[in-house]
């Protein structure tokens, strides 16, 4: 069964502060994707990543590929408080890559 | 171009009944998948539609069911509502072909059920 499992569950920061958001399984995926949604709205796709040991930059957010493609991680960089919202990790579900599995989330929420 | 639009935004219904929820997708998407969202959590995979037929499904029972029409909305009904089906259920539209991993979702359908 496949599963991701996103750390920390919640977290509280204050604006200006650097913070990481991990995504872990113990299955191989051959992508995964981060999205961020914001209350009242679905999750909007940040970035996906396919190649193991890829780091890919968004701005101010910073995205690895684990090397053995079974994690990932999101860095924030000086943190805004438009950064608010639920974080999600999300991979192929059965190999599928319009089918998606995500991750338990993270709830970031950046006080100005 | 319009995004995926979803309806109604809330509803409340109670146990036992039944509900469908719908789903325009997004202009030239021609797939479309549902997701349960329980609060706090991930989405959920329900399943997913392309040429009007179930292209694979996620651990849910029958009670679930959808369809796809010829212009690639959906519609998502639910059966026998029991509490634990209270969730925001989204939908996902995408296209087959290079970008197929490029979801859009919809803001998606509040339910709740008492």
């Amino acid at each position: 069964t496949q599963l991701l499992e996103q750390s920390p569950q919640f977290l509280s920061i204050q604006e200006g502060e650097n913070l990481t958001v991990y995504c872990n399984s113990s299955s191989v995926f051959s992508s995964l994707q981060w999205y961020r949604q914001e209350p009242g709205e679905g999750p909007v796709l940040l970035v996906t990543v396919v190649t193991g040991g890829e780091v890919k930059k968004l701005k101010r957010l910073t995205f690895q590929f684990g090397d053995a493609r079974k994690d990932s991680s999101l860095h924030i960089t000086a943190a805004q408080p438009g950064d608010t919202g639920l974080y999600l990790c999300a991979g192929p579900y059965g190999g599928a890559t319009n089918k998606l599995i995500f991750g338990t989330g993270t709830l970031l929420a950046v006080q100005p | 171009e319009t995004g995926v639009t979803q309806s109604p935004t809330h509803l409340i219904k109670t146990r036992g009944q039944q509900v469908t929820l719908r789903c325009s997708s997004q202009s030239g998407h021609n797939t479309v998948s549902w997701y349960q969202q329980a609060l706090g959590q991930g989405p959920q995979f329900i399943f997913q539609y392309y040429r009007e037929e179930e292209n694979g499904r996620g651990n849910f029972p029958p009670r679930f069911s959808g369809l796809q029409f010829p212009n690639y909305s959906s519609e998502l009904n639910v059966n026998a509502l029991e509490l634990d089906d209270s969730a925001l259920y989204l939908c996902a539209s995408s296209d087959s072909g290079a970008r197929a991993n490029v979801l859009t979702f919809g803001a998606g359908s509040r339910l709740t059920v008492l």
